[in-house]
């Protein structure tokens, strides 16, 4: 069980907007910034946001992400088949003294 | 371009000691304020980080794992390591290395990762 949460799966048709949740505490979240990642299954995860809401270079700006109090959510506008993937948040726990993942998301295009 | 890449033994016996290598190029090991990590993904689970080492080579750990793991530096072979004793079924996992950035904590550069299999 994480200290992070979020939801196991989400879905959307493509040119959607989907949102995907991340909410932890004032340990982590709360007091700590967010990062993200995008892992296709079989590959190594690949850094989307940092942040909170930085986009590294060459990461389509159709993918947003924000932190409001001890939670975190990224938005992925535009959706398209390619973005079918597996999403984790991040961030450092000032408590556990070590960054913490959340469980992940699957994201589903219909 | 940093790029990481994992060696080690695939196949490792419970309670023995478990040896993987990060070998880093296109940038050095020992400048800058960066972290040097590694974490590790279950099949079908999550991603869980192990724990860290600093350019100048204090290291931070996972709670979890903190007593039973190693993570060093090598700079003449531009190259950082991790050892975790003892390790069981449970330790069974895709080992990923990874650049972590101060004081944000993300990961911007990873290794294509190395499956490691706990059995006898």
């Amino acid at each position: 069980q994480s200290v992070v949460t979020q939801p196991p799966s989400a879905s959307g048709t493509p040119g959607q907007r989907v949102t995907i949740s991340c909410s932890g505490s004032s340990s982590n979240i709360g007091s700590n910034t967010v990062n993200w990642y995008q892992q296709v299954p079989g590959t190594a995860p690949k850094l989307l946001i940092y942040t909170n809401n930085q986009r590294p270079s060459g990461v389509p700006d159709r993918f947003s992400g924000s932190r409001s109090g001890t939670s975190a959510s990224l938005a992925i506008s535009g959706l398209q088949s390619g973005d079918e993937a597996d999403y984790y948040c991040a961030t450092w726990d000032d408590s556990l003294n070590g960054v913490i993942f959340g469980g992940g998301t699957t994201l589903t295009v219909l | 371009q940093v790029l990481l890449q994992e060696s080690g033994p695939g196949l490792v016996k419970p309670s023995q000691t478990l040896s993987l290598f990060c070998t880093v190029s296109g940038g050095s090991i020992s400048s800058g304020s960066d972290f040097w990590n590694w974490i590790r993904q279950p099949a079908g689970k999550g991603l869980e980080w192990i724990g860290r080492i600093y350019s100048r080579g204090s290291t931070t750990y996972s709670p979890s794992l903190k007593s039973r793991v190693l993570i060093s530096l090598d700079t003449s072979k531009n190259q950082f390591s991790l050892r975790l004793n003892s390790v069981t079924a449970a330790d069974t996992a895709m080992y990923y290395c990874a650049k972590g950035e101060w004081p944000t904590h993300h990961f911007g550069y990873w290794g294509q990762g190395i499956l490691v299999t706990v059995s006898s």
